[in-house]
């Protein structure tokens, strides 16, 4: 069984850019949430999306936003890119909506903002 | 406000030698508390525990829960270099809606 894919793997962009991230769910997981990941703050939880409704959102700016499609894929995009928004981005799937159930992650995209 | 707090932050070990992460909360509506190993990638799963004094067991790794006086701990005996990893705590609190994490323990064994 396929694990949770993330892409790009790495990204660098400039302040005041827009960036997509990608990710595709474990066959048969209907949700995806997505976290920053950043040495001094950890892991910080952006939002959740379960059949293709945002369930839940994490305390972010209105500049980080996400959808999710019919097959249960995700994107995230960061408009407005500032150079604290450098960070790694991990995607997670799982089964059940919330988080009863155990979490599993990408490999992450890697963003550097400059 | 509700925190998850890790102990120690960083640790560094000999092969075989034997580790205690410790994972202190305080959370409102506690449902159960995850363990997850990150070797510089994603997160992997280890263990979920929501009961009190029930070890969970796998290989060398186990973990046990006190919600008594909120905290768990994750030992790993005879350490290998391939547990060199970030391990993370996280706590489900609230109405199942979100994960609240700690920091993590920077493990590395030395050989």
């Amino acid at each position: 069984k396929a694990g949770v894919t993330q892409t790009p793997r790495y990204l660098i962009k400039t302040r005041g850019q827009q960036v997509t991230l990608s990710c595709s769910p474990i066959s048969g997981h209907r949700s995806v949430s997505w976290y920053q990941q950043t040495p001094g703050q950890g892991l910080q939880f952006l939002f959740e999306y379960f059949s293709e409704t945002q369930r839940n959102k994490g305390n972010f700016p209105g500049r980080f936003s996400g959808r999710q499609f019919s097959n249960s894929r995700s994107e995230m995009n960061v408009s407005t890119l500032e150079l604290g928004d450098s960070a790694l981005y991990l995607c997670a799937s799982s089964f059940l909506q919330g988080v009863d159930s155990p979490l599993h992650f990408g490999n992450g995209t890697r963003l550097t903002v400059t | 406000e509700d925190k998850v707090v890790q102990s120690p932050l960083s640790l560094v070990v000999h092969e075989g030698d034997t580790v205690t992460l410790n994972c202190s909360y305080e959370v409102t509506n506690f449902r159960s508390l995850l363990w997850y190993k990150q070797e510089k990638k994603a997160p992997t799963f280890l263990f979920m525990l929501t009961s009190s004094g029930i070890e969970k067991k796998s290989g060398r790794l186990s973990s046990i829960l006190d919600k008594k006086e909120l905290f768990s701990i994750l030992n790993i005996t005879a350490t290998q270099t391939g547990d060199s990893a970030v391990y993370l705590c996280a706590v489900n609190a609230g109405n199942n809606r979100k994960l609240i994490w700690g920091l993590g323990t920077s493990l590395a064994v030395n050989p």
